[in-house]
């Protein structure tokens, strides 16, 4: 079974510009997690999406926004990308079933803002 | 505040040597925890623990569950550099809620 794929791996945006990363879940499973990874501050959640809706959201300004598709597919887009914005951003996907707290992450976008 | 908490943060040892790493909660409605090892990549799952004292074992790595004390301890025993890694540890609440997870720990491995 293929695993989480993510894409772009890398990316170096400027500031003030947008950006959006594309997330592909696990075959069969419905739920997808963003989280920002970052030296400092570790693995910070984003949102999660199940079944085309956003079940939770993290802490974060509205610049950062995501969707999920009937494919369960998800993207998410940062607008006005700031320094700070710079990190790895890795996506998981689990099951929403009594297996599904394990979550399995992609690879990783690696965001370099300039 | 949920929060999950993780010690030591950073730890080198010597190849052969057995470690223990600490996860200790504050969360409500507490459903399960969740081991992760992290190299220069996306986190792998290592183990799910939903039960207080019911050991889980891979190999040289096992994990336990206090859900009275609210901890969760993480061993690694003959120790490899392969093992260096950061290895995370998190918290679910209820089964529709966010993953939480605490800092990691960093684990170096020297031969």
């Amino acid at each position: 079974k293929a695993g989480v794929t993510q894409t772009p791996r890398y990316l170096i945006k400027t500031r003030g510009q947008q950006v959006t990363l594309s997330c592909s879940p696990i075959s069969g499973h419905r739920s997808v997690s963003w989280y920002q990874q970052t030296p400092g501050q570790g693995l910070q959640f984003l949102f999660e999406y199940f079944s085309e809706t956003q079940r939770n959201k993290g802490n974060f300004p509205g610049r950062f926004s995501g969707r999920q598709f009937s494919n369960s597919r998800s993207e998410m887009n940062v607008s006005t990308l700031e320094l700070g914005d710079s990190a790895l951003y890795l996506c998981a996907s689990s099951l929403r079933d009594r297996e599904g707290d394990t979550q399995y992450f992609g690879p990783g976008t690696r965001l370099t803002v300039l | 505040e949920d929060k999950v908490v993780q010690s030591p943060l950073s730890l080198v040892v010597h190849e052969g040597d057995t470690v223990t790493l600490n996860c200790s909660y504050e969360v409500t409605n507490f459903r399960s925890l969740l081991w992760y090892k992290q190299e220069k990549k996306a986190p792998t799952f290592l183990f799910m623990l939903t039960s207080s004292g019911i050991e889980k074992k891979s190999g040289r790595l096992s994990s336990i569950l206090d859900k009275k004390e609210l901890f969760s301890i993480l061993n690694i025993t003959a120790t490899q550099t392969g093992d260096s890694a950061i290895y995370l540890c998190a918290v679910k609440r209820s089964s529709y809620d966010k993953v939480i997870f605490g800092p990691g720990t960093s684990l170096s491995v020297i031969p």
